[in-house]
């Protein structure tokens, strides 16, 4: 079966500074990765996803993760954060099946705090 | 992508009772899943909910106390039944588009039960 594990269960930046989100996975099989992001009160938005190719993935936001398969790691980046990044941050592994990934796996979550 | 919304946003329940949760997306959808997100924690795989025929339920989790309808390709019900205080959760559903391979979130029905 597989898991993910978000090392950091709080992470305080201050704005404009850089960002790195940890996220290791494990898995039997080729993965389908994918970042998710909760802002207060809402659903889980989309970042990004992987699924072949090119390990370092472009997302919606500025963000980018880059998936590494020696380390079993799939790390989001930000080069400048803004005050509006502040929200909840989860990782999530899927099965790869016929669709790609009816088991989703997520993470516990990162809690990111941007101070001024 | 689509607009996928949830009935209602949030509701405050007495135990013993049930709520009914709607999913509907504006869009063709392969796939429709219900998840559960405990306060302060991370989001479990109740079921996936299959068209016209009984939704697929994950370990803990069984079909007396979560019944799943899903008449249709973009409409699905979550019901959580004889509510306790411990089913006090946001409960999210989720679809795969059809021609994609990733899940897109509903904005969550936060359910309080008293």
């Amino acid at each position: 079966a597989q898991s993910v594990t978000q090392p950091d269960i709080h992470i305080t930046v201050s704005e404009g500074a850089s960002l790195e989100l940890r996220c290791n996975y494990s898995y039997g099989a080729t993965p389908y990765l994918f970042w998710y992001v909760q802002s207060p009160g809402q659903g889980l938005q989309l970042l990004l996803k992987y699924f072949s190719g090119d390990t370092l993935v472009q997302g919606i936001k500025g963000f980018e993760a880059e998936f590494k398969r020696s380390q079993s790691s799939f790390n989001l980046r930000k080069p400048s954060v803004h005050w509006s990044d502040a929200a909840e941050y989860f990782c999530a592994v899927g099965a790869s099946t016929n669709f790609g990934n009816e088991k989703l796996t997520f993470g516990t979550g990162t809690r990111l705090t941007i101070i001024p | 992508s689509a607009v996928i919304s949830q009935k209602p946003s949030r509701d405050i329940c007495q135990r013993g009772t049930s709520l009914t949760i709607q999913c509907q997306v504006d869009s063709q959808v392969t796939m429709m899943f219900w998840y559960r997100q405990q306060p302060g924690q991370s989001l479990t795989l109740i079921a996936t909910a299959n068209q016209g025929s009984e939704a697929t339920y994950e370990s803990g989790f069984v079909i007396d106390k979560f019944p799943i309808s899903r008449p249709n390709l973009t409409f699905s019900t979550l019901t959580v039944s004889n509510m306790s205080p411990e089913d006090s959760s946001i409960y999210l559903c989720s679809v795969i588009l059809a021609g994609a391979y990733e899940q897109y979130f509903g904005p969550g029905t936060r359910l309080t039960v008293t």
